[in-house]
């Protein structure tokens, strides 16, 4: 079974603080992906890398940063941490080779920003 | 972009009865996929179906199956006999035949009454 895990269910941070979202995959998977969710507005892509050292932004990049050093592991950055930014962070992984396979997901981090 | 859109924030449903979800896209293309996520309580969320766009068959799994009306870019979901596990957040979501990253609706809050 594909497992993608992410290294925090909840954190809670201090605005203006950097936070690191760390999450890792072991399916030798190119593609992994960070979205956020909130309410009404479902998932919203931030970023997402194709190979290693590889980014694209998504629809809401402002604020985030991202790092793939290695192919398992995807990093979320939030440079400094505001209120805005308290929400659900879901990371996930595809197949290239794959393409009509899905996205596997983490179990999600819920941040609170106070 | 493409962009996902799920018109009902909140359905309910009688156990064993019969739901639909519905689901709309807007795309130019003509070969990508179609998924449908389950996210319950617990936050993971996972695959309840897939279809390929090239398909002209509905896919079915089980008592989910779907209806794809690719003209009308129309892509419902039809959860039979329902059980309470069935309750969870039910997200929609559209991925390009050659592209990697996948689009999400705002989602549908499925509750179960028994």
């Amino acid at each position: 079974d594909v497992k993608v895990t992410q290294s925090s269910r909840y954190l809670v941070k201090r605005t203006g603080e950097k936070v690191f979202l760390e999450c890792v995959q072991d399916m030798d998977h190119e593609n992994m992906f960070w979205y956020r969710q909130d309410p009404g507005l479902g998932l919203r892509l931030i970023y997402f890398s194709y190979d290693v050292k590889m980014k694209e932004k998504g629809d809401i990049p402002e604020g985030y940063s991202v790092s793939r050093e290695k192919k398992e592991r995807f990093s979320l950055i939030l440079e400094s941490a505001s209120t805005n930014q308290t929400s659900m962070y879901l990371c996930a992984s595809s197949s290239t080779r794959l393409l009509n396979t899905e996205a596997f997901f983490g179990q999600g981090t819920r941040l609170t920003v106070v | 972009a493409q962009t996902v859109t799920q018109s009902q924030p909140e359905m309910s449903v009688q156990e064993a009865e019969t739901v639909t979800l519905s689901c709309t896209y807007d795309t130019s293309e003509s070969d990508y996929y179609l998924f449908w996520y389950k996210q319950p309580p617990s936050r993971q969320m996972i695959l309840v179906i897939r279809q390929e766009a090239y398909k002209q068959q509905n896919a079915t799994e089980n008592r989910f199956s779907v209806n794809f009306q690719k003209a009308a870019k129309s892509f419902s979901l039809k959860i039979s006999d329902s059980q309470l596990g069935d309750a969870a957040m039910y997200f929609c979501a559209y991925r390009r035949y050659n592209n990697n990253d996948m689009r999400f609706g705002a989602g549908t809050r499925l509750t179960v009454k028994p």
